[in-house]
């Protein structure tokens, strides 16, 4: 299985800030990465496909990159309901894996 | 819009079985996929099990083979989930999700499993 390995586990950060999240794969999975975001009680929301393509209505603040191991998410300008728990998953291979999430808690 | 809606909230005990449903709307059905993935408590995201709504074709996790059975119904446009002989490690929020990328989740089927 490929193993997702995502820093940091969580962050504090403050309204308008810039923050980024790093995903590693255990091995190259191309470009097949998403980011996703949950907050409680609510279903996962996808942000970003193919490593760095916002999905509909994803706001341009979230921007995605990387390739073969490496990937991250930035948040350009963090507002108020930007905070929450952010997950990476490859979809290269069965079993669909997951990042461990990261929390963006408030400063 | 493209809608995924998951059937209620289940409690069962030990060794029982529960089927999960997943509605989808707004989308051709027969043209994506369904994943299964389901958050225990405490634990993290897991990969459940895959279904071609076009041809039946599914692949399992390992750790549920012989226990999991996933279906799809194309004329009500629903997938569904069974989890066979529960324990208390089942527990979990159940997902369905589409393929081949996860866009859209359904709103999660919380499944109790205690005596």
């Amino acid at each position: 299985d490929i193993q997702m390995t995502q820093s940091p586990s969580s962050l504090s950060a403050s309204v308008g800030d810039r923050v980024t999240i790093t995903c590693r794969a255990s091995q190259g999975i191309i470009n097949y990465l998403a980011w996703f975001q949950r907050k409680p009680g609510q279903a996962p929301k996808s942000l970003i496909y193919g490593a760095s393509n916002l999905e509909r209505g994803v706001p341009s603040k979230f921007t995605g990159s990387g390739s073969g191991t490496d990937f991250t998410l930035t948040i350009s300008s963090l507002q108020p309901e930007d905070f929450a728990t952010y997950y990476c998953q490859q979809y290269h291979s069965y079993p669909w894996t997951f990042g461990e999430g990261t929390k963006v808690e408030m400063k | 819009q493209v809608q995924l809606v998951q059937s209620g909230a289940e409690v069962k005990k030990p060794g029982a079985s529960v089927k999960v449903s997943c509605k989808a709307s707004g989308y051709p059905f027969t043209s994506y996929g369904i994943n299964w993935v389901r958050e225990a408590p405490g634990q993290g995201l897991e990969w459940v099990g895959w279904i071609s709504t076009f041809s039946g074709n599914k692949k399992y996790a390992q750790r549920y083979q012989g226990r999991v059975t996933m279906t799809t119904d194309t004329p009500t446009t629903t997938a569904y989930l069974e989890l066979a002989s529960l324990t208390s490690d089942d527990t979990a929020i159940y997902y369905c999700t589409r393929d081949p990328t996860p866009d859209y989740w359904g709103q999660g089927t919380l499944v109790t499993v205690s005596s």
